[in-house]
């Protein structure tokens, strides 16, 4: 399994408070992805990197940010959570933006 | 966007039967990649495929791209209890800057002993 965990991995909070979730990789690849992952809609890119403090928005980016101080760590932030991103969360990484991605177990967020 | 149409959503089958699902797509694709999802755990990565026509197996898996680059599939010969979970394809064309990666639905297997 490629190094990637993924902390909290269950969390509930409530709607308006900020959230912040941290994947952390030792694989000391280039690129990282945040996705969601809804009944009826699959996985679906939130933001990515492809470097320290390089990042760029992906499919469904709005409610959401990112950040990437170390190679290792990308953080996803929900600013003010809201019941639309109750959702299970997955990072993956992958070696260049070419390369085949590899996904984190996964973290479940209950937004209340 | 890029849509990626992956059938059947869900399949129920006897133990020791082969499966067989496929995605289709409103475009072309460079890549094909094939993940399975065990419940509470994330993707992982079964197969990928890099050229158009291309046949490749992992033990009782195979999965081709199909010559249009606009398909592909999964085969699932002699399935086991295991095999209960859900299959993903994704797609990735990597042209001109671009190389975001399109998930399929997905497809839920489950097998009866």
């Amino acid at each position: 399994d490629a190094g990637i965990t993924q902390s909290p991995r269950h969390k509930v909070t409530e709607t308006g408070t900020p959230v912040t979730l941290r994947c952390h990789q030792t694989e000391n690849h280039r690129y990282m992805y945040w996705y969601r992952q809804d009944p009826g809609h699959g996985l679906r890119l939130i933001h990515y990197s492809y470097g320290v403090k390089d990042t760029d928005k992906g499919e469904v980016s709005d409610g959401y940010s990112v950040s990437r101080s170390k190679t290792e760590d990308f953080l996803l932030t929900l600013e003010s959570a809201t019941s639309s991103q109750t959702s299970v969360y997955f990072c993956a990484i992958s070696e260049s933006r070419a390369e085949t991605q590899y996904f984190g177990p996964g973290t479940r967020l209950l937004v209340l | 966007g890029q849509q990626l149409n992956q059938s059947p959503q869900s399949m129920f089958i006897q133990e020791g039967e082969d499966v067989s699902m496929n995605c289709t797509s409103s475009s072309i694709f460079n890549t094909w990649l094939w993940y399975k999802q065990d419940p509470g755990e994330g993707p992982v990565l079964l197969i990928a495929l890099y050229k158009a026509g291309e046949l490749t197996s992992n033990g009782r898996l195979t999965a081709q791209f199909g010559i249009t680059r606009k398909d592909s599939f999964l085969n699932i010969s002699a399935s086991i209890p295991s095999d209960v979970g859900i299959y993903f394809c994704a797609g990735q064309y990597s042209g001109a800057g671009s190389y975001q990666l399109t998930f399929g639905k997905g497809t839920k297997l489950s097998v009866i002993p």
